[in-house]
């Protein structure tokens, strides 16, 4: 399988907290992606990190990758309620030309206020 | 700019009747993607078309789904004799280049089928 698998399928938490969650892959990448998706609506890219790092942060956001592990993980600090949406790993795979993104069925996050 | 956008936003279609789903890129983005997403699920490559070259259409589930992009701007996804299981929200991304970066999604059309 060429897509990304998140854990947990399923996250609740209290507004403030930190929500960690954990993907997992199977093929070798070039690099991976992080998406959000609010509920009816298009997904947003969070984050990307390249198969040659190992953490990488933007605003609230931490996110690793362990490539020996294939593994990545993404940390959400300071959660707020807007933060609630189902959140996408998606690896890239490492081979010319490929540009497909292969998502798993996410995590959904709730941030209850 | 403007984003990536798609056209309808929801379909409701008559088992066996041929739909038309229309996805505008942001301007000059070269790369072109259409997913399939299910309730519940991720979303589920279908095509990608580099300008207007279909590269990859290993995703389409059966010979019933076609993609264009002519021009190499918009694009269309057409299903023809849809059935249930066609019942789904189709997502269309592009990107400005050709290797493996960020993709740019639409709001998706959300097509019923009864």
């Amino acid at each position: 399988s060429q897509q990304g698998e998140e854990d947990p399928q399923a996250l609740s938490i209290q507004e403030g907290e930190n929500a960690t969650m954990n993907c997992s892959y199977k093929t070798s990448i070039n690099n991976l992606q992080w998406y959000r998706q609010n509920s009816g609506r298009g997904l947003v890219h969070l984050i990307l990190i390249r198969s040659n790092e190992r953490e990488k942060h933007s605003g609230r956001l931490r996110v690793t990758l362990d490539t020996s592990k294939k593994s990545s993980s993404l940390l959400i600090t300071a959660s707020r309620a807007a933060d609630t949406a189902s959140y996408f790993c998606a690896p890239n795979r490492d081979q010319t030309g490929a540009n497909n993104l292969f998502f798993g069925t996410g995590t959904r996050l709730t941030v209850i206020p | 700019g403007a984003g990536v956008s798609q056209s309808p936003r929801y379909k409701v279609a008559k088992r066996g009747q041929d739909v038309a789903l229309r996805c505008d890129p942001i301007s000059g983005h070269v790369s072109l993607f259409w997913y399939q997403q299910a309730l519940g699920q991720g979303p589920e490559f279908l095509t990608y078309f580099q300008n207007e070259a279909q590269l990859d259409k290993s995703g389409l589930p059966s010979d019933r789904f076609f993609a264009e992009r002519p021009e190499g701007s918009v694009s269309t996804l057409k299903i023809q004799r849809t059935q249930q299981e066609d019942s789904a929200v189709y997502l269309c991304a592009s990107s400005p280049g050709q290797l493996g970066e960020t993709q740019y999604f639409g709001p998706g059309t959300r097509l019923l089928v009864l």
